[in-house]
């Protein structure tokens, strides 16, 4: 079964702090590859996403993310957080090589302090 | 509308009771997921429609829980005879498909409590 892995559940950064999120994914065909955020109170909404090309994707937020082909990885990186990156951060991918679902790693609770 | 859109955004029911759960894809979009996402946990996949394929619903706890799709559009989940553990926010997804751009764009969901 396809499946994403988050190693890090819960995350606490002091502010200005580097960030790194682990995410591998369980298949080695083609994928399109998702990061999503949810900040309090409020819904899901795409941070970046990989489908083909640079493998070095950068989203909103100063926030960026490597598709490591080979590693079946795609981490999320920020080089200097800020206090109101504290939210939940989602990986996920989709096997393009069938109509198959999105299928979402268990989240990444971020917590950035003052 | 410009989004997705879900309701009720709030329900609480007692236990035993049926509830069903509308959602309202962006026009056009012809896949849809229904995901639950409980405290402490991340998002459980419940079920999913790509076009007039027949839907994947390995997600689905149990057979109380069913979805169906009408006209390629709107889709409700219903859960019949509640439990507790049933409590949780249902999220509602869509995007274009999985052969074209396959973002998804998540409505607010819906807060179900069982009492």
């Amino acid at each position: 079964a396809q499946s994403v892995s988050q190693h890090n559940h819960h995350v606490i950064l002091s502010e200005a702090a580097s960030l790194e999120l682990g995410c591998n994914y369980s298949y080695g065909g083609t994928v399109n590859l998702f990061w999503y955020v949810q900040y309090p109170g409020q819904h899901l909404q795409l941070l970046l996403k990989y489908f083909s090309g640079d493998p070095l994707v950068k989203g909103i937020k100063g926030f960026e993310a490597e598709f490591i082909k080979s590693k079946f990885s795609f981490n999320l990186r920020k080089p200097s957080v800020q206090w109101s990156d504290t939210a939940e951060y989602f990986c996920a991918f989709l096997n393009t090589g069938t109509a198959s679902k999105l299928t979402f790693g268990t989240g990444t609770r971020l917590q950035v302090t003052l | 509308g410009a989004g997705v859109s879900q309701s009720p955004s709030n329900k609480v029911t007692e236990k035993g009771k049926d509830v069903e759960l509308r959602c309202d894809p962006i026009s056009g979009h012809t896949a849809l997921y229904w995901y639950r996402q409980s405290l402490g946990q991340g998002l459980e996949f419940l079920i999913y429609f790509q076009g007039n394929s027949a839907p994947d619903k390995s997600g689905l706890p149990s057979d109380r829980f069913s979805a169906e799709r009408t006209g390629g559009s709107v889709s409700t989940l219903t859960i019949q005879r509640t439990q507790q553990e049933d409590s949780a926010v249902y999220l509602c997804a869509s995007s274009l498909g999985s052969t074209g751009n396959t973002e998804a764009f998540f409505g607010q969901g819906t807060r179900l409590t069982v009492v």
